[in-house]
């Protein structure tokens, strides 16, 4: 079935460098999209949010772009901290499908000091 | 922002008890919520939607009669699991959409569950 899948496992990044965590959909009647960070033995933690009628949005230190001729999201996140050290996923909503929510798989970023 | 809260946030129990999950939104009315399982290191999977009054929605492959749901109040859903078993051992988390048709769901902080 369709599903929302992420390119990158893991990512290791060195602190203060950039952060680009992608995930791939396939679901094109998807029309909302959210970023969430999880850390360990905790909820998800909203990040950042886009429309399909958007390509991008920029919150503090993040932007998440979207591609919908290649059903592409990513997430960057400026000058990496110890504290962004978490698994990232991506979630999107089917247009139509009372806000449920399908996530990704993940990827877990590690901030190297 | 919104702000929904779990309880326990972590239980044990023995194998054939039943464990009763909480999950409260605090500063705002929920009448759907959603319940997710998650097993270590893996996504978040959708069991069933919450509604209330109402019976809840379960996704393909969760049974409803091990996985009861109740949504008691606007602001209340329980999720209890029965006859636990050691494979019913997860991490729960409870979410419930804000208002407005795009805004983003906003998570409890999650129950973990061993079952031993």
């Amino acid at each position: 079935g369709e599903s929302v899948g992420l390119h990158l496992p893991t990512l290791s990044v060195q602190e203060g460098d950039n952060s680009i965590i992608n995930c791939a959909y396939s679901n094109s009647a998807s029309d909302y999209f959210i970023w969430y960070k999880q850390e360990s033995g905790k909820g998800p933690q909203f990040i950042i949010d886009i429309r399909s009628n958007m390509d991008k949005r920029q919150g503090q230190r993040v932007t998440v772009l979207l591609n919908k001729t290649v059903k592409h999201l990513s997430l960057q996140i400026a000058a990496t901290q110890p504290g962004d050290s978490a698994v990232y996923f991506c979630a999107e909503n089917m247009k139509g499908s009372a806000r449920q929510l399908t996530f990704g798989s993940g990827t877990q970023l590690t901030v190297l000091p | 922002g919104a702000v929904v809260s779990q309880h326990p946030s972590r239980v044990i129990c023995k194998s054939g008890t039943s464990v009763k999950i909480e999950c409260r939104s605090l500063d705002f009315q929920a009448t759907t919520m959603f319940w997710y399982r998650q097993f270590p290191k893996q996504s978040l999977m959708l069991m069933a939607t919450s509604n209330e009054g109402s019976k809840a929605t379960y996704e393909q492959g969760v049974e409803k009669d091990k996985f009861l749901i109740n949504h008691a109040s606007l602001t209340l859903s329980t999720l209890t699991v029965t006859s636990a078993h050691p494979e019913d051992s997860s991490f729960y988390i409870c979410s419930a959409p804000g208002l407005g048709l795009y805004n983003e769901q906003f998570f409890g902080p999650g129950t973990r569950l061993t079952v031993l």
